[in-house]
């Protein structure tokens, strides 16, 4: 069964940093590419970055906003994912989500995480 | 990037009944468009992709179908527990954008 168990939200101050964990089970980790997706509360779902398979380069893409702000990065040996997040903003206060990409047909987000809330405020 | 448009926002019905939900892209995408359906506090799952492709475990009163910039999503006699939130997202370039978001009310 995959299991994606997101962890490290919380409250933070503007400006400040913070890093999320995802600790991945049930499928190969390292053969999978996954993406990190964030809903602000009580809006629609942005999709926020995304990392490949190190087989497939290891390469990271994100939302251009987000670019320079926020890091993905993966420890296959841990079956983990991370997401550095700094110069944080209130704006940035929503749920994130780490999925999987099993690459059905382009990116499909086959399973997600239980989501981690992230408030950032003074 | 790609603007992604749901409509309606909002949606009400009844169980039984035969409901549509229409996204339109700003530009074409060919057939990679994707819904996710989301319950009330929980994290979204994949209905269909590629269009018309349902997930493994979707029943069959859901259907997708659309190309280009028009696609749809219809969900024939609705059951209780398909009263949700619905979205939409194209994975044809990045960044792989999502609709609004539908909710569908009883």
């Amino acid at each position: 069964e995959v299991q994606l168990v997101e962890s490290g939200g919380g409250l933070v101050k503007p400006g400040g940093s913070l890093r999320l964990s995802c600790a991945a089970s049930g499928f190969t980790f390292s053969n999978a590419w996954m993406t990190w997706v964030r809903q602000p509360p009580g809006k629609g779902l942005e999709w926020v970055g995304r990392i490949k398979s190190k087989t497939h380069g290891g390469t990271t893409d994100y939302a251009a906003p987000l670019k320079g702000k926020f890091t993905i990065s993966r420890d296959d040996s841990k079956n983990t994912l991370y997401l550095q997040m700094n110069s944080l903003r209130t704006e940035d206060t929503a749920v994130y989500y780490c999925t999987t990409d099993f690459l059905k047909f382009g990116t499909t987000l086959d399973y997600w995480g239980q989501g981690a809330l992230v408030t950032v405020s003074s | 990037d790609i603007q992604m448009t749901q409509s309606p926002s909002s949606l009400s019905a009844s169980v039984g009944d035969r409901v549509t939900i229409t996204c339109r892209a700003s530009q074409t995408i060919g057939t990679y468009l994707n819904w996710y359906q989301q319950k009330p506090g929980k994290a979204p799952n994949l209905l269909i992709y590629g269009t018309s492709t349902l997930e493994n475990g979707v029943p069959s009163r859901f259907s997708g179908s659309g190309s280009g910039t028009d696609f749809t999503l219809t969900i024939s006699n609705l059951q209780p527990e398909d009263f949700a939130a619905y979205s939409c997202q194209q994975s044809h370039s990045l960044p792989h954008t999502f609709g609004q978001g539908t909710k569908l009310e009883i």
